[in-house]
């Protein structure tokens, strides 16, 4: 079975300041890997995606996320946060072609102060 | 293009009161989920239908009822209302089983006093 773990439950920072949101996660297989974002009151939206390739990948809003197999992480940065990135932050992961079904971690919740 | 609308936005039950959360997609997706969120607890999957006709459970189905009325609609029901079934549900799709991104609606705030 597969499991994600999101080592910080809120992260405060200033703004313009960098940041990293720490997502590990469980598989004896290999996985796909996601970053969903949520703001106040609403659904989630998709952040950026790992399928395969390049281990470093770029999202919207200046995020990016580094898969590291042997450390079993997907850590989330962004080098200049705004007071606008303020939102929930969930990393997921899927098992390719054996289910349709998203895992997800229990969120971190950034806060940015001016 | 709406993409997945929910309703309603809000809903307070007394205990043993039923009711069907809606959800509606038009981007044309195979895939519908629903999902029950609560603080420090993530998203959990309560159902899901990777195809119109079908329909499985997910991590906590109990104490719920899923109906995929046609491709465009899923909806949830809830026969006897409980307090541990307070709790914001979020409807979600997808286009296959291999396009993993899904899109969520805004979400529908439950309440069962």
């Amino acid at each position: 079975a597969q499991s994600v773990t999101q080592l910080d439950s809120q992260v405060p920072v200033f703004e313009e300041a960098p940041v990293e949101l720490r997502c590990n996660y469980s598989s004896s297989v290999s996985v796909y890997l996601f970053w969903y974002v949520q703001y106040p009151n609403q659904g989630l939206q998709l952040l950026l995606k790992y399928l395969s390739g390049s281990t470093l990948v770029k999202g919207i809003n200046g995020f990016e996320a580094e898969f590291n197999k042997s450390q079993t992480s997907f850590h989330l940065r962004k080098p200049s946060v705004h007071i606008s990135d303020t939102a929930e932050y969930f990393c997921a992961v899927s098992v390719p072609y054996n289910t349709d079904k998203l895992i997800f971690g229990t969120g971190t919740r950034l806060q940015v102060f001016p | 293009n709406a993409g997945v609308t929910q309703t309603p936005k809000f809903q307070v039950l007394k205990t043993g009161q039923s009711m069907t959360l809606q959800c509606a997609q038009d981007m044309n997706h195979n895939s519908m989920y629903w999902y029950r969120q609560d603080p420090g607890m993530g998203l959990r999957l309560i159902y899901y239908s990777a195809s119109e006709g079908t329909t499985d459970k997910g991590e906590v189905p109990n104490g719920y009822n899923v109906s995929r009325l046609n491709k465009r609609e899923f909806s949830l029901r809830l026969e006897s209302a409980a307090p541990s079934q307070t709790s914001v549900y979020f409807c979600a799709s997808s286009l296959n089983r291999r396009e993993y991104e899904q899109y969520f609606g805004p979400g529908t705030r439950l309440t069962v006093t």
